[in-house]
C-alpha cells in the first residue's frame, strides 16, 4: 500500500514570495490534514477535509493561508505571501474517517520543510 | 485552548532501562490519546493509543491512561539506542482534531 505523497520535500523562497505544497493521500482515506510543525515543536492542525469538505479551519490564517482538496483526493496548500514566521515543515496526514473517526489512525507524509529568507 | 504538555528533555536512559514519557492534557472531554514517535527530519509515526483508563501493553511499549488525573504515559522497557527519538503525545475529544504536545526527546545511551 502506498504512503502518503507529498512534494516538493524542500522548498527555499524569500519573503512575500509565494508557494505551493501538494498532497496525496493514502486510496481510500476519507479525512486529509495539513500540520505545520516548528522546530522543536509538536505538529499543529492548520486544516482539516473530509473529502472534498473543510472540517476545521480554525487555526488557518487566512489572510495567506488557503487550502483546497478538489474531487476529494489530492489537497494542495498554498501560502501567498510568505513571512519568515511561516518557516516550518509542513506535513500532510490522512485517515480513513468516517463513524470510527475518532480511532483511525492517522498516517503521515514526509513533508515539505519550507524555508523563509 | 486546548493544551498538551509534556516535558521537553532530553531524557536520557541506559540501553536496557525502562524510559517514562510523560502527558498532561487540559481538556476533560478528551477521549483518545495517541503516542508517535519522530525521529529528526521524519515524519510522525503512531506507536500506540489508548481510550480507557488503565494499561495497554504492546511489546516492549506500555501506555498508561488516569483521565481523573488528565494524564497519560508511555513506559519503553528494555531501551534501545534505536528508540532515541522525539515521542509525542496527541489527544482527541470525540469529533474533535488532534492537539499534539510539543514531544519529549528520548536519548538512549549504549
Amino acid at each position: 500500500e502506498a504512503g502518503v505523497a507529498q512534494s516538493p520535500r524542500y522548498k527555499i523562497i524569500e519573503k512575500r514570495q509565494s508557494v505551493a505544497f501538494w498532497c496525496n493521500p493514502i486510496s481510500g482515506h476519507a479525512t486529509l490534514y495539513w500540520y505545520q510543525q516548528i522546530l522543536g515543536q509538536g505538529p499543529k492542525l492548520l486544516i482539516q477535509f473530509q473529502n472534498n469538505g473543510v472540517v476545521d479551519d480554525s487555526q488557518l490564517p487566512k489572510d495567506r493561508f488557503s487550502a483546497e482538496r478538489l474531487k476529494g483526493v489530492d489537497s494542495t496548500l498554498k501560502i501567498q505571501p510568505a513571512k519568515l514566521e511561516d518557516s516550518a515543515v509542513y506535513l500532510c496526514a490522512s485517515s480513513l474517517g468516517g463513524l470510527a473517526g475518532d480511532y483511525n489512525e492517522q498516517f503521515f507524509g514526509p513533508g515539505t520543510r519550507l524555508t523563509v529568507l | 485552548q486546548k493544551e498538551v504538555e509534556q516535558n521537553s528533555g532530553p531524557l536520557s536512559v541506559p540501553e536496557g532501562a525502562i524510559a517514562s514519557l510523560n502527558c498532561t492534557y487540559s481538556d476533560r472531554g478528551s477521549q483518545s490519546f495517541f503516542w508517535y514517535r519522530q525521529y529528526s527530519g521524519k515524519s510522525p509515526e503512531l506507536i500506540m493509543f489508548i481510550y480507557s483508563n488503565g494499561d495497554k501493553e504492546d511489546g516492549r511499549f506500555t501506555a498508561q491512561l488516569n483521565k481523573a488525573s488528565q494524564y497519560v504515559s508511555l513506559l519503553i522497557r528494555d531501551s534501545q539506542p534505536s528508540d532515541s527519538a522525539t515521542y509525542l503525545c496527541a489527544v482527541k475529544g470525540y469529533g474533535q482534531n488532534f492537539v499534539f504536545g510539543p514531544g519529549t526527546r528520548l536519548s538512549v545511551l549504549p
